[in-house]
This record gives C-alpha cells, sequence and structure tokens, in this order.
C-alpha cells in the first residue's frame, strides 16, 4: 500500500521569498506522484507530476518537485512566492491500479 | 483545461430530503471517481467507477451511491441527506493515472 505524508499543515511566508512544502512518500515499488493545488472555492489543479522520467520536475506557475528515492521524498518548491500562490497545496501518490492518496494539505499564506 | 463539470456548485437543503449531485466529462475517460472533502481536510474517495456499469466504494464509507450507465455521466445520490453530510464533494476522471477534478459541490444539510 502507498501513502503521503505532509510534514507541514501550515506555511506561511513572504511575497518574493522561496517556498518549500514537504511531502514524504511510501510505496512498495516506484510510484506515480503529484501535486494538486486548490484556491479557496475552487476545484483541484494539477501542478505537476513524476512518473519516473526526470527526477527533477518542473510544473506550472514556475513550481518544481524533486523525486528523491533514498530519502523516500518529493518536495515542491519555488524561489519566489507570489500572493496568488496561497492556496492549499495537496500532494498525491498513485498506485498501480490508478488509484490516488491524498495527503492531508499544506496551507501556503504569502504576506505582502 | 480538463472539461468536467459539477452541478450544482452550492446547495443547501433540509435534514431528509433526497439529493442528486452531478457529474459529467466530456473527455471519454473510463475511469470517474468522487471525493468528500471537509474544510481544510484532506479528500477522501468514497466512490469510482472503471466504466459502465461499474462502481465500487472507497476508502470512506459512505451512505451515497453512486451510478454509471454512460461514460460520460457519474451522479452521486444521498436518499436521505443528513448535517453529518454537509461537506464538499469533488468529482475526478482519469487517464494514465492523472486525475482531472471538477469544482466541487459544497453541500450543506440544515
Amino acid at each position: 500500500a502507498q501513502s503521503v505524508t505532509q510534514l507541514d499543515s501550515h506555511v506561511s511566508v513572504s511575497e518574493g521569498t522561496p517556498v518549500l512544502l514537504r511531502c514524504n512518500y511510501s510505496s512498495s515499488y516506484s510510484p506515480s506522484l503529484f501535486w494538486y493545488v486548490q484556491h479557496p472555492n475552487k476545484g483541484l489543479q494539477l501542478l505537476l507530476k513524476y512518473t519516473s522520467a526526470a527526477t527533477l520536475v518542473k510544473g506550472i506557475n514556475g513550481f518544481e518537485a524533486e523525486f528523491k528515492k533514498s530519502e523516500t521524498s518529493f518536495h515542491l518548491t519555488k524561489p519566489s512566492a507570489h500572493m496568488s500562490d496561497a492556496a492549499e497545496y495537496f500532494c498525491v501518490v498513485s498506485g498501480l491500479a490508478g488509484d490516488m492518496r491524498f495527503g492531508a494539505g499544506t496551507r501556503l499564506t504569502v504576506k505582502p | 483545461e480538463a472539461d468536467i463539470y459539477q452541478t450544482p456548485r452550492y446547495l443547501v437543503i433540509g435534514t431528509g430530503k433526497k439529493i442528486t449531485l452531478e457529474c459529467s466529462q466530456t473527455m471519454g475517460h473510463d475511469k470517474m471517481y468522487w471525493y468528500q472533502q471537509d474544510p481544510g481536510m484532506e479528500l477522501h474517495l468514497i466512490h469510482y467507477s472503471y466504466g459502465v456499469n461499474s462502481t465500487e466504494k472507497g476508502d470512506l464509507s459512505s451512505e451515497s451511491t453512486v451510478s454509471r450507465i454512460r461514460t460520460e455521466h457519474f451522479p452521486l445520490t444521498l436518499e436521505s441527506a443528513r448535517p453529518s453530510h454537509t461537506s464538499q464533494y469533488l468529482c475526478a476522471s482519469s487517464e494514465f493515472n492523472e486525475q482531472y477534478f471538477g469544482p466541487g459541490t459544497r453541500l450543506t444539510v440544515t
């Protein structure tokens, strides 16, 4: 069985500073990993995905994530936060049958 | 942009009423899912379908039921709504391990 743990329920940064949202996964096989973003009153939007190709994955809006098998991590980063990045972020692991396990979410707050 | 639609977006209804939450997708995806999400909380899978006439219960027990008579349509029904059903319900469809989400239905049962 696979699972994900998002290590921070809430992250607060200032506009223009780097963002780091942490995610560890557990899987008995090589997983597919995703980051989704959810803005208030909106559906979930895919930011990026890892599917066993390049370990550094670039997504939309300047986000990227690095798959580190030795650390079982898939942390999401962005060099410079923007006010519009304030949202809830979910780390997701997908199993062989296509079922997806969501983390508890990290709420990102961006201060002016 | 994924084409998956949910109606209504918001619903306030009294206890005991029967409700159906609609979900439609125009991408021809075989796999569809329903998730329940309480405010600020993670998503929990309550139903999924791998194609027409296929429905399965998810990880979280739910009193709702689903049907899949057409590929594009995956409605969720509550026969008798209760305040404990107050939540956000998200529908998704998938292809190649990537899920596309609808905007959600925020249900309040009074």
